[in-house]
């Protein structure tokens, strides 16, 4: 069945440090991706998404490219803050009914 | 805009009782879905509503839980008899997409985090 994998955590890195996540997918068709995060004590809330092979989502500062050639959505910032600290979610949906198949998390968190 | 309402926010029982968690989503959201988030892992998908009817429930054991959304709206997730293994995290999500729409943006609730002692 589809599956979502992510580099495994935490990660910690210093302040305006580069931020790269891995995610990599298997999927028969072509779902579409996503990256959800979950601040401290808050709910999972959508940071960016891809529909297509090639698309880039964006928001706040990051990126994640669509590559289908690789099955890939790596998150990258290029300058991460104290605030971006949280657990970051890599998924897709099957395209059967919207449902969203996540990755394990990478917690982030970033030391001034 | 209102979110994704849950409740408890909290609970902790004994092994073999019974516990519920109700949602209430965002007004208006057609879809609901209840994922299963043990420590350390994603959210696992348990059952998903268009409306008040059952689209996905591949993933529920249905042996222990039970879910239902009356009137299309609020839902309430049941686990009777609990075990160890239920400790989790219980997510309440709504999109206002149909069924199908496969990049429609879910809202998550805070959810209810479950000790089974």
């Amino acid at each position: 069945g589809d599956s979502v994998t992510q580099m495994e955590g935490p990660v910690t890195l210093s302040e305006e440090a580069f931020l790269t996540i891995n995610c990599t997918y298997t999927a028969t068709g072509y779902p579409s991706l996503f990256w959800y995060v979950q601040y401290p004590g808050e709910g999972l809330q959508l940071l960016l998404k891809a529909t297509k092979a090639d698309d880039k989502g964006s928001n706040k500062g990051f990126e994640a490219t669509y590559r289908k050639e690789t099955t890939s959505f790596h998150l990258e910032k290029g300058s991460v803050q104290v605030s971006d600290s949280a657990v970051y979610f890599c998924a897709l949906s099957d395209n059967q009914g919207g449902k969203l198949i996540f990755g394990q998390g990478t917690e982030l968190s970033v030391k001034p | 805009e209102a979110g994704v309402a849950q409740s408890p926010r909290y609970k902790i029982i004994e092994k073999r009782q019974s516990v519920a968690f109700w949602c209430n989503p965002i007004s208006g959201h057609a879809t609901l879905y209840w994922y299963q988030q043990i420590l350390g892992q994603g959210p696992k998908l348990l059952i998903q509503f268009q409306n008040n009817g059952v689209v996905d429930d591949s993933q529920l054991p249905k042996d222990r839980f039970s879910a239902e959304r009356l009137k299309g709206v609020d839902s309430t997730l049941k686990i009777q008899p609990a075990k160890l293994e239920d400790s989790a995290v219980y997510l309440c999500a709504s999109s206002a997409g149909s069924w199908g729409r496969a990049n429609e943006k879910l809202f998550f609730g805070s959810g209810t985090q479950l000790s089974v002692l």
